[in-house]
């Protein structure tokens, strides 16, 4: 158990529907990262937070936006969903955001189905 | 920009036999090189990491070291078990280009009794 957690475990829903994936850090952990595996796509880095404030951005669509609130967890939104937005959403956090100490630890994934 | 490639899977094992898993990078100053692990319908786990050339990270049996020279970080164990069967993400990044990580495609490993 990293001590990243993530909810939901798992998301069905419809195309150009919107949905919130939420992830609370390891305790003490200020970075938080969002990452997308799907089989085409492989990992892919989306978006990071640190205490608060974006500090680098990825692949990430338009579609999708992120925040990190003041307890320091995040959550991912993301809208107009299409079928191509199906895959496996990963949360990572790292006590800071470089270093010895930015090694980052993840959560078990959001599955998200669209149909 | 950054890239890391593995050996293709999938990766066949009888259990004991050895280990060696291919990852090369490319990528400009001294990024930190990590091996993640991914076992079935669970989420990524760090096995190992080395932040500097000729650094070995190990773990669980499990070494790589890392070749600046080869720009290599080959995941490697002498004799492996059934238990061992996941998928093996080689990842690298950059303190000076944000801290996230760009990953391999992937090997999947698996372990025959």
């Amino acid at each position: 158990d990293s001590g990243v957690t993530q909810t939901p475990k798992h998301l069905i829903t419809a195309t150009g529907q919107r949905v919130t994936l939420r992830c609370s850090p390891r305790s003490g952990d200020l970075s938080v990262y969002w990452y997308q595996q799907s089989l085409d796509q492989g990992l892919q880095f989306l978006i990071q937070y640190y205490n608060g404030e974006e500090r680098a951005k990825g692949n990430i669509l338009e579609r999708f936006s992120a925040q990190q609130f003041p307890d320091l967890h995040s959550e991912l939104n993301l809208s107009s969903l299409e079928l191509g937005d199906s895959a496996l959403y990963f949360c990572a956090s790292s006590v800071v955001s470089a270093g010895s100490l930015g090694t980052q630890y993840f959560g078990p994934g959001t599955r998200l189905t669209v149909l | 920009g950054d890239s890391v490639t593995q050996m293709e899977g999938p990766v066949t094992l009888s259990e004991e036999a050895c280990l060696t898993i291919n990852c090369t990078y490319t990528a400009t100053g001294y990024p930190s090189l990590f091996w993640y692990v991914q076992y079935p319908g669970e989420g990524l786990q760090l096995l190992l990491k080395a932040t500097k050339a000729d650094d070995k990270g190990s773990n669980k049996g499990f070494e790589a070291t890392y070749r600046k020279e080869t720009t290599s970080f080959h995941l490697e164990k002498g004799s492996v078990q059934v238990s061992d069967s996941a998928v093996y993400f080689c990842a690298l990044n950059r303190a000076k280009a944000g801290n996230m990580l760009t990953f391999g495609g992937g090997t999947r490993l698996m372990v025959k009794p």
